[in-house]
């Protein structure tokens, strides 16, 4: 099965707290990429990460960090000093890497609110 | 500069009428994708296309129709038949060797 789960439905938090975003995912691909977007009140999704199967390196970027952990098929998503501007819908998806037909697979979204 | 572009914004239907929606990209993109997301809900795929004058159902086909005629254009037909169209729609696109997809600003349709 393909899946991916988002369990946190919505998390709220006060600005400056950490906060980790949960993504666990399904596939029958021994190959694949991970990405996690968000959503901004404005509505168009922005592309924060990818990454692949065969790279377990974890990434920081600024106040975000991704850890992946390949043996129990999650791939969260932590903000550090959390910023009002933070406040979105998260979205993880995964994709086949030699999946031609480019169809991605997401979750149901995570809400973010960042409580000044 | 290189984007996907949807048009309009904000569209109203009445009922019985069909509508579509605009999706260009520049980005040179082989793929193309229509998404549905409902309040609160996640995304939803419509139709997708891989190549020039191909596409694939998605999950939620029934009462919308495409085309894609050129590389950069991707248009969205909400037919008479879809009975509940009221929802905000996403297009991208993605590059064959590149498997991230990038979203256009979206288009909320509303039924009156």
């Amino acid at each position: 099965a393909q899946k991916v789960t988002q369990a946190q439905t919505e998390i709220s938090v006060v600005e400056k707290e950490d906060v980790t975003l949960d993504c666990v995912y399904e596939t029958r691909d021994t190959t694949y990429y991970l990405f996690w977007y968000k959503q901004p009140p404005s509505g168009e999704l922005v592309f924060l990460i990818r990454r692949n199967s065969f790279d377990e390196q974890n990434e920081i970027s600024g106040r975000y960090s991704w850890n992946f952990q390949k043996s129990t098929s999650s791939f969260n998503f932590t903000i550090t000093a959390s910023q009002v501007v933070d406040s979105a819908v998260y979205f993880c998806a995964n994709r086949g890497l030699m999946d031609s037909n480019y169809q991605l697979i997401w979750g149901a979204g995570t809400k973010l609110i960042i409580k000044p | 500069d290189g984007g996907i572009t949807q048009s309009p914004k904000y569209l109203f239907r009445k009922e019985g009428q069909n509508v579509t929606l605009s999706c260009e990209q520049n980005l040179n993109h082989d793929a193309m994708y229509w998404y549905r997301q409902d309040p609160g809900q996640g995304l939803r795929l419509i139709y997708y296309s891989q190549i020039v004058n191909d596409f694939q159902k998605g999950d939620i086909a029934e009462g919308y129709s495409v085309s894609r005629e050129k590389k950069e254009s991707f248009p969205l037909t909400v037919t008479s038949a879809q009975k509940n169209p009221t929802a905000f729609y996403l297009c991208a696109s993605a590059a064959g060797t590149g498997p991230e997809a990038f979203f256009g600003q979206g288009t909320r349709l509303t039924v009156v």
